[in-house]
């Protein structure tokens, strides 16, 4: 079937670390994938997304980038902040379906 | 402003007691969708909505209702609400959904905790 898995958290890091949260995924067809986070006490909101293999999606310092060969869509960022801190979660929507899966999120504590 | 607005944010209620969440969105999207978010689980959908009166199940549609009479509402609905049903719940909203390889982005509420004793 259809799944996400994500790096298991939490994770705390020091501002200006360098940050990656793996996410794999198993799925059939060619799925888009997607970066969302999750502020304390607020709703998902959009990060990045990639439609294609070999994509790159960028938004706030963040990049992933879309791994057909390895099934994966790492996030990293090269220099963490305090307001970074919240929950991450990947996800795919499967072609021709209607519906997100979405992986386990990763809470992200960056200490000052 | 664009949003998707939930109500209510929190509701503590008893065993059997029906209650309805509402969801508002003021984009004019297509689909709608609910999802809940337990710890360890991710998000999870609960049902989906297409357009105006179309419906379906998603992953976990037992103890669960909803409707969609117009486009921009989509109330959840728990006719007999029990413990097991305490969690954050989410509405989330999308231009359309399903055309393969668009990645449209999905617009979600603030979520509504809801605990069940």
């Amino acid at each position: 079937g259809n799944s996400v898995t994500q790096m298991e958290g939490p994770v705390t890091l020091s501002e200006e670390a360098f940050l990656t949260i793996n996410c794999t995924y198993t799925a059939t067809g060619y799925p888009s994938l997607f970066w969302y986070v999750q502020y304390p006490g607020e709703g998902l909101q959009l990060l990045l997304k990639a439609t294609k293999a070999d994509d790159k999606g960028s938004n706030k310092g963040f990049e992933a980038t879309y791994r057909k060969e390895t099934t994966s869509f790492h996030l990293e960022k090269g220099s963490v902040q305090v307001s970074d801190s919240a929950v991450y979660f990947c996800a795919l929507e499967i072609q021709g379906a209607q519906k997100l899966v979405f992986g386990q999120g990763t809470r992200l504590t960056i200490n000052p | 402003e664009a949003q998707v607005t939930q109500n209510p944010r929190y509701l503590i209620t008893v065993t059997g007691k029906k209650l309805t969440v509402t969801c508002s969105q003021n984009m004019n999207h297509e689909y709608m969708s609910w999802y809940r978010q337990d710890p360890g689980l991710g998000l999870r959908q609960i049902y989906y909505s297409m357009n105006v009166e179309v419906t379906d199940k998603g992953d976990v549609p037992e103890g669960y209702k909803v409707s969609r009479k117009e486009k921009r509402n989509f109330p959840l609905i728990l006719e007999s609400p029990s413990p097991n049903q305490t969690s954050l719940y989410f509405c989330a909203s999308s231009p359309r959904f399903g055309t393969s390889g668009r990645g449209y982005e999905q617009y979600f509420g603030p979520g509504t905790r809801l605990t069940v004793t």
